[in-house]
């Protein structure tokens, strides 16, 4: 159990479109959902914290405009990332946890590459 | 100063070998972490504790509250097990935030 799924596993995309990652826990409802990002040869860096039903908290440095993130269900968890630029080319990754301070569960990740 | 620093940085072992993962913090915690991320960048939740001692199979993971640190250890190891280990912690009263530290890359030679 505690399976956590994201689509799609890889995306290439034009600099100035907006690219939607899926985050789903197949088999659990999630009360928390994380979004992380990791470039080459470094450690996943948190983006965001996203709760259903209310707004996500961003960590500081991250734009919330940039980087929109919607919890509609206690199964699904998205991030849109608007206009984006090769800068934003990194592995994404999510995680959900089915209550407060339990393990989480960590998606296959998304790797996004802007041209 | 990291609040999670992780070593060896980099480890090769021959196959068969017992290894040994070292993770210090310097924060107080909830429960720390043990995650297995394989090439393809897909990441494992290998152990979650808050104290003693954890076993799977072949992988051992120990905590040490007083000293602010936690061991990873890998039984006869096989080059399967080639992979970065990430030790991340929930830091205390930060609803299940994680700090990661920045990962042993192992290397299992056959």
């Amino acid at each position: 159990g505690a399976v956590v799924s994201q689509h799609p596993s890889r995306v290439i995309c034009k600099s100035g479109t907006s690219v939607k990652i899926e985050c789903r826990s197949l088999d659990f409802q999630a009360t928390t959902m994380f979004w992380y990002r990791q470039f080459p040869k470094q450690s996943l860096m948190l983006m965001a914290t996203s709760n259903e039903g209310s707004k996500a908290t961003y960590e500081q440095g991250v734009e919330k405009d940039k980087f929109l993130i919607n919890h509609a269900s206690l199964t699904l968890s998205t991030l849109t990332v608007t206009s984006a630029h090769p800068e934003d080319s990194s592995f994404y990754i999510c995680s959900a946890t089915r209550v407060p301070g339990g393990s989480q569960y960590f998606g296959p990740g998304t790797r996004l590459l802007v041209l | 100063k990291n609040e999670v620093e992780q070593s060896p940085q980099n480890l090769t072992a021959q196959e068969g070998e017992f290894i040994t993962i070292n993770c210090s913090y310097s924060v107080g915690i909830s429960a720390l972490h043990w995650l297995q991320q394989h090439p393809g960048g897909g990441i494992v939740s290998l152990f979650m504790l808050s104290s003693g001692k954890k076993k799977h199979g072949r992988l051992i993971a120990t905590i040490n509250i007083q000293e602010k640190h936690s061991s990873l250890h890998i039984t006869a190891s096989h080059p399967r097990d080639s992979a970065v280990y990430i030790c991340a912690v929930g830091v205390a009263g930060a609803n299940s935030k994680l700090t990661f530290g920045k990962g042993i890359t192992l290397s299992v030679r056959p």
